[in-house]
């Protein structure tokens, strides 16, 4: 499946450095998600854009810096990351339609360890 | 919030037995959607129910919609080794204007010869 991509796909970083994760769909949806999935936890959602519109910041903390150019790419900016960050950060897409009724479609994630 | 659970979260079955997980919300969902992901992979979408009281059918796989629409139960018949992975269930959050979902804990399967 190539409809969503992400970059990297594994990426470790020390607290002090500054990194991007890139997100590119090709499904021609109007919405964005970025997700973190942790060992024994559920996936959380992090962020949500429609339309370039940021419409959800789950309480996520301000190291953690979400970009929306255009409705095609997702980017997350890191910076000054924890040891409990390192995660699998998985990017998803969906046509944006309210109610919750359309369907994610998900990238193959970033396999973040934050050392 | 909103919260969705599953039960169990881990199961071992060998090959030919079957599998069900069950998914409940703390919530009335307008619909109910089922993932599953793959060990090293991502969630993949497998079917969306709508109706109170809906069953579906994909091949092996029965997914049933609770009368209440709070729960909702995935039966896999004869599972074999490509059935492995982790199954999450998915609700909609109330209101915004994207498909923001709430996802279940999951449940983990094992197949085994």
């Amino acid at each position: 499946e190539t409809g969503v991509t992400q970059t990297p796909r594994h990426l470790v970083m020390g607290m002090t450095n500054k990194k991007s994760l890139k997100c590119e769909q090709h499904l021609g949806h109007n919405a964005m998600y970025w997700y973190k999935q942790s060992a024994k936890k559920p996936l959380e959602l992090m962020f949500v854009y429609n339309f370039k519109e940021q419409t959800e910041n789950n309480s996520v903390p301000s190291r953690f810096s979400p970009e929306c150019p255009n409705s095609s790419h997702l980017f997350l900016h890191l910076h000054t990351l924890q040891p409990e960050d390192s995660a699998l950060y998985l990017c998803a897409s969906s046509q944006g339609a309210s109610g919750g009724t359309d369907t994610q479609y998900f990238g193959p994630g970033t396999r973040l360890t934050v050392l | 919030g909103q919260q969705v659970m599953q039960i169990p979260q881990y199961q071992h079955v060998q090959e030919g037995e079957d599998f069900t997980t069950y998914c409940n919300s703390s919530t009335t969902l307008s619909n109910i959607q089922w993932y599953k992901q793959r060990p090293g992979g991502h969630p993949v979408f497998l079917i969306q129910l709508v109706k109170s009281g809906e069953v579906k059918k994909q091949k092996r796989l029965t997914f049933q919609f609770g009368e209440a629409k709070k729960n909702s139960s995935l039966h896999i018949t004869a599972t074999q080794t490509t059935d492995v992975g982790t199954y999450f269930c998915a609700g909609p959050v109330s209101g915004g204007t994207a498909s923001k979902l709430t996802f279940g804990t999951g449940t983990r399967l094992q197949v085994t010869l």
